[in-house]
């Protein structure tokens, strides 16, 4: 199965600030997507990206407030932009691993201050 | 659209005792389900799949049966121990290849 590297595995910020997370796959991979996982809860995609296009965002999330990147088919970044208390989560990104199933990194443990 | 309904926690249970989580799924087709194990602290994991019906998946002692005329996967373990203590997600594989989860149960087991 591929292997996803993502940092920071953890960070504290300021309200109003912004910070981008990284996720690095060892293997070339089509799709890679984002999601959030509120504190207690369940996982919510944010986002589609492909290497090339534009991120496909879901019902309730912005490119503005979450930027996505995708130059090419083994790195994406996710940007949480101007960010709030109510953005403190644990951010995923995520691969579809063809005959294996969907790998995930390790999560990004954010809380805004 | 495509989505899974899974048994609300908290379980609690007592090592050796046998563990059911209930799944099931509203899906047009036939899509593939998962399981994916969340231990305190750390990112997601796979514990087993199935692509079609009547597929068992299995890893680690546990054990889910894909079953169409039920619309159900149903998450069991025999005998559980302290290590297996977690946040189990059951998920489904949407036509567009997102994922679609469970809102996850949260098992803990007691020595």
């Amino acid at each position: 199965s591929a292997v996803i590297s993502q940092k920071p595995s953890r960070d504290i910020c300021q309200r109003g600030t912004s910070l981008t997370i990284q996720c690095q796959v060892d293997s070339q991979v089509t799709m890679m997507f984002w999601y959030r996982q509120q504190p207690g809860q369940s996982l919510t995609l944010i986002a589609t990206a492909n290497q090339g296009s534009e991120a496909t965002y879901e019902s309730g999330f912005v490119i503005d407030k979450f930027p996505i990147s995708r130059p090419n088919l083994t790195f994406s970044t996710l940007t949480v932009s101007n960010m709030s208390p109510e953005d403190s989560s644990i951010y995923l990104c995520s691969v579809d691993d063809s005959h294996y199933g969907y790998t995930f990194g390790s999560g990004t443990r954010l809380t805004v201050v | 659209g495509d989505s899974v309904t899974q048994m609300e926690g908290p379980v609690t249970l007592s090592e050796e005792a046998f563990l059911t989580i209930n799944c099931t799924y509203t899906a047009t087709g036939y899509p593939s389900l998962f399981w994916y194990v969340q231990y305190p602290g750390e990112g997601l994991q796979l514990l087993l799949k199935a692509t079609k019906a009547d597929d068992k998946g299995s890893n680690k002692g546990f054990e889910a049966t894909y079953r169409k005329e039920t619309t159900s996967f149903h998450l069991e373990k025999g005998s559980v121990q302290v290590s297996d203590s977690a946040v189990y997600f059951c998920a489904l594989r949407m036509v567009d290849y997102k994922l679609s989860f469970g809102a996850g149960t949260t098992v803990t087991v007691r020595a």
